[in-house]
């Protein structure tokens, strides 16, 4: 699986957008771009993934660039809830085996 | 759907007991996952089964852990003869298919939080 690099932490006003940078700058053409997050002594949760294309489902926007290096969830009106560990995962389906490896992720704080 | 179930969601245990985490995937899903977190720690990945066959169990310790996903009943995560540095949060995920797939996605659950006195 491809490296990622995320900034350790950011911090967000309420209700204002958060984007969550990510490189990956070693991707390979059939590893997707996943992201996951893990809010305080819960267990992980799915957010969005996506190959090539932006995503957007009712959480957030997953915005990959044109040459896959690097990606962009956004988190478009952020609560207090959103503060959270954010994981950055890329995979490919066919050669990484069965597990999802997690880095050290952005520990986004949401600020009232 | 009740999602991943794990149980018990805190478990203590004297140091030479045994612990026993159970973890009941999503309907419909026949992939279970284990991950432990030691506390201040990232998410480790410990060993993914299918129904009655362990397919990777590379992230398990060697000695005194054990899982099976038996073809009945949920999953179990065994640690014989705990030691201090077993206490961690347990958590379990579930998928629908293995990862070989394509893009897929693990279901999680709350978490077993494991104290070893």
């Amino acid at each position: 699986d491809a490296k990622t690099t995320q900034p350790p932490s950011m911090d967000c006003a309420e209700g204002r957008a958060a984007n969550l940078p990510c490189n990956h700058s070693t991707i390979s053409g059939n590893e997707y771009v996943y992201w996951y997050r893990q809010i305080h002594s819960q267990g992980p949760q799915y957010i969005i993934h996506g190959l090539k294309n932006n995503e957007t489902n009712e959480m957030a926007s997953l915005i990959i660039t044109e040459d896959r290096k690097s990606s962009t969830l956004i988190l478009p009106h952020a609560t207090l809830r959103d503060t959270a560990v954010y994981y950055c995962i890329v995979r490919a389906p066919e050669t990484s085996g069965s597990r999802l490896t997690f880095g050290e992720g952005t520990q986004l704080t949401v600020n009232p | 759907n009740a999602g991943v179930m794990q149980n018990p969601r805190h478990l203590v245990r004297r140091r030479g007991q045994e612990a026993r985490l159970r973890c009941s995937p999503m309907k419909g899903h026949s992939h279970v996952y284990w991950y432990r977190q030691l506390p201040e720690e990232g998410l480790k990945f410990m060993v993914y089964l299918q129904k009655e066959n362990i397919i990777d169990e590379s992230g398990m310790p060697k000695e005194r852990f054990s899982a099976e996903f038996p073809k009945e009943g949920p999953s179990i995560l065994r640690i014989q003869q705990v030691v201090r540095g077993d206490s961690a949060a347990y958590f379990c995920a579930s998928s629908s298919r293995d990862l070989y797939s394509g893009a897929n996605v693990l279901t999680f659950g709350a978490g077993s939080r494991l104290t070893v006195l």
